[in-house]
Formats: structure tokens, C-alpha cells, sequence
């Protein structure tokens, strides 16, 4: 069955650091997503490609980047993490336009 | 600008009890609507959808919604709360600005009593 992953589920790691986190779905879509859940604000969008080298900005992409060289990863990197990107972020892949989002587990992330 | 609004933070239900989950969207023109589920420590998982068409849409586990387009709703009904149903649940609406985005409600926290 097709899927979407992300890794690692779960990340301690230090303010300044580089982190990436992983994306790869199984569903051969051309879009995916990046969002960020915190406590009240539900949903944000961070990042989303359309396609194999395309990215764009959403509503809170400071601080994080994203790379698209293939269909199936969209891998999310934070340059320098800073303690205010604590947060669960999860990735999603849709079809066509109006077709539902599929969501991956999600990945914790603590910046200590 | 388009949004979606869920005005109910919380709510608890007793098991065995009907559920009315609201939802309001401010969009343009006719949207596409969604309703999620999500339980604790995992990813959403789409319950239902509406694309055009009849204005009830059944979806997963006994859910159901209504298209209200005098009201801009999609309000999510069940008759019967199952203890099993307790998660978060997201109402989104798309697609925005001639793109694939969804934008989500801030979510609904249904707690069911035993």
C-alpha cells in the first residue's frame, strides 16, 4: 500500500544546530507539504512543492528550508534551530488540485 | 481573506450521545471541504470530503456532513459517540488561491465521557 513516512518520529537536539527531517511518500503525487502543529494555532504551512525542483514559501517558512530533487522526499531543514521550533511537524501529499492531503506520523522535535 | 473557523475549543459528550462538531469558512466561491481526524500521537486522517454534489457526505466511522452554503458550513454529525471517537478534529477548506493548499480550523478536542 502506498504510504507516507517521515523520520526520525522523535529529536532532542541543541539551539544553533542544522536539523533535517525526512519526508518520502509512495504515492508518486507531485505535491507535498510541510506543516507545523502547536498547541492553539493547529495547522501552519511551512513549505510546499508542486514538484521535482519546485518549492514555495507558506505562512511561517523562516528559518526552515526545503529541497525537492524527486517525486517521492521533500526533506525539511532547520539552518540554525532555535528554541521557538519546538513543535510536532508533519508532511502531507495530495494529487490533483482539490484532492485530500494524505499526512504522515508526524516527527517531534525539542530544541533544547 | 479565506479562513476556516472551528468556534468550539472543546467538547465533552457522553458515550452513546450525538455529536454536532461546527465549522464556518469564508471563501470565495465553492470549496472544497474536508473534515480530519486526529488521534493522540499520530498524523490526520481524512474522515470525509466534499467536492460538489449532494450536500450530505457520508465519510469513516459513522461520521457524516452537511454543506450549508447559506451558512458557510460543513458541520460534522454523529449519532452516537463511541468512547474509541475521543481525538482532535480538523475542518480545512481548499483549494487556495488557484493552488493545491488547504487552510485547516484551529481544531475541535472532543473528550467522551464513559
Amino acid at each position: 500500500d502506498a504510504e507516507i513516512t517521515q523520520s526520525p518520529r522523535h529529536k532532542i537536539t541543541e539551539t544553533g544546530r542544522q536539523v533535517t527531517l525526512a519526508c518520502h511518500q509512495t504515492w508518486n503525487h507531485n505535491n507535498m507539504f510541510w506543516y507545523r502543529q502547536d498547541l492553539g494555532h493547529g495547522l501552519r504551512l511551512i513549505h510546499y512543492s508542486y514538484g521535482v525542483h519546485d518549492t514555495n514559501k507558506g505562512e511561517v517558512s523562516d528559518g526552515y528550508s526545503v529541497s525537492r530533487s524527486n517525486t517521492e522526499d521533500l526533506p525539511l531543514t532547520l539552518e540554525s534551530a532555535a528554541s521557538s521550533q519546538t513543535s510536532v511537524y508533519f508532511c502531507a501529499s495530495s494529487g490533483d488540485r482539490g484532492n485530500e492531503q494524505f499526512f504522515g506520523p508526524g516527527t517531534r522535535l525539542t530544541v533544547l | 481573506a479565506q479562513s476556516v473557523t472551528q468556534p468550539d475549543i472543546h467538547i465533552t459528550v457522553s458515550e452513546g450521545a450525538s455529536l454536532e462538531l461546527r465549522c464556518n469558512y469564508s471563501y470565495g466561491a465553492t470549496p472544497y471541504l474536508f473534515w480530519y481526524v486526529q488521534s493522540p500521537g499520530q498524523g490526520l486522517q481524512l474522515l470525509l470530503k466534499y467536492f460538489s454534489g449532494d450536500t450530505l457526505v457520508q465519510g469513516i466511522k459513522g461520521f457524516e456532513a452537511e454543506f450549508k452554503r447559506s451558512q458557510s458550513s460543513f458541520n460534522l454529525r454523529k449519532p452516537s459517540v463511541h468512547w474509541s471517537d475521543a481525538a482532535e478534529y480538523f475542518c480545512a477548506v481548499g483549494p487556495m488561491d488557484s493552488s493545491y493548499k488547504l487552510i485547516f480550523g484551529s481544531g475541535t478536542r472532543l473528550l467522551v465521557r464513559p
